[in-house]
């Protein structure tokens, strides 16, 4: 079992919809939860951060953390072609608070 | 602010040469990273320095990767020999070490390909 998992997509969405991108993870001493977007052929992003259960809102981005069920989500409200990109979901643990990273997810954003 | 530089930003070689990468953080930041990034993967984390020091080199294959950061400021990485499955894009990132939020700040990477 991978220490963070996501659906690899792509995961096609309209534009003006609701995306909704999933993440899993292993290690229930896992303390911080992070979105990353990376466009192709660029370097990753910070989108978000999160720690506490619940939602966190920021713009059209509200991530969601499960921490009983070892999941956070990403959603992106009112989508649009230039949210095209790879989603990337980054978990913080241990002592250094080493990142461990999932694979990404591939959205597209349909015109 | 002037973010992650790198260089070079591609880099062609023949397996068992060797290759050096370059990277300079933003300015103040103490912790220094270097991933692997293989096409369709994730980042992998090769080695994590806090000021010259080194916090994580768990997963560099030690071998033929090393990893120096002289001064707390500028670092090089440097793969002798290169292997086929070498080729992937090298990331250096940089951040302030605030601790378990930290955000990381990445340079635009050098894609390696090893022919």
């Amino acid at each position: 079992q991978k220490e963070v998992e996501q659906n690899s997509g792509p995961l096609s969405v309209p534009e003006g919809a609701i995306a909704s991108l999933n993440c899993t993870y292993s290690d229930r001493g896992s303390q911080s939860f992070f979105w990353y977007r990376q466009y192709s052929g660029k370097s990753p992003e910070l989108i978000m951060f999160i720690y506490s259960n619940g939602d966190k809102e920021d713009g059209r981005f509200t991530a969601q953390l499960n921490k009983a069920s070892q999941y956070v989500s990403l959603l992106i409200r009112d989508s649009q072609p230039s949210d095209s990109a790879t989603y990337l979901c980054a978990v913080n643990k241990g002592s250094n608070y080493q990142l461990i990273w999932g694979a990404g997810t591939k959205l597209i954003i349909k015109p | 602010e002037a973010g992650v530089a790198q260089s070079p930003r591609y880099k062609i070689i023949e397996k068992r040469q060797s290759v050096a990468f370059w990277c300079n953080p933003i300015s103040g930041h103490a912790t220094l990273y270097w991933y692997q990034q293989i096409l369709g993967q994730g980042p992998k984390l090769l080695i994590q320095f806090q000021n010259n020091g080194v916090v994580d080199d768990s997963q560099l294959p030690k071998d033929r990767f090393s990893a120096e950061r002289l001064k707390g400021v500028d670092s090089t990485l440097k793969i002798q020999p290169a292997k086929l499955e070498d080729s992937a894009v090298y990331l250096c990132a940089s951040s302030s070490w605030t601790g378990r939020n930290e955000k990381l700040f990445f340079g635009s990477g050098t894609q390696l390909s090893v022919l």
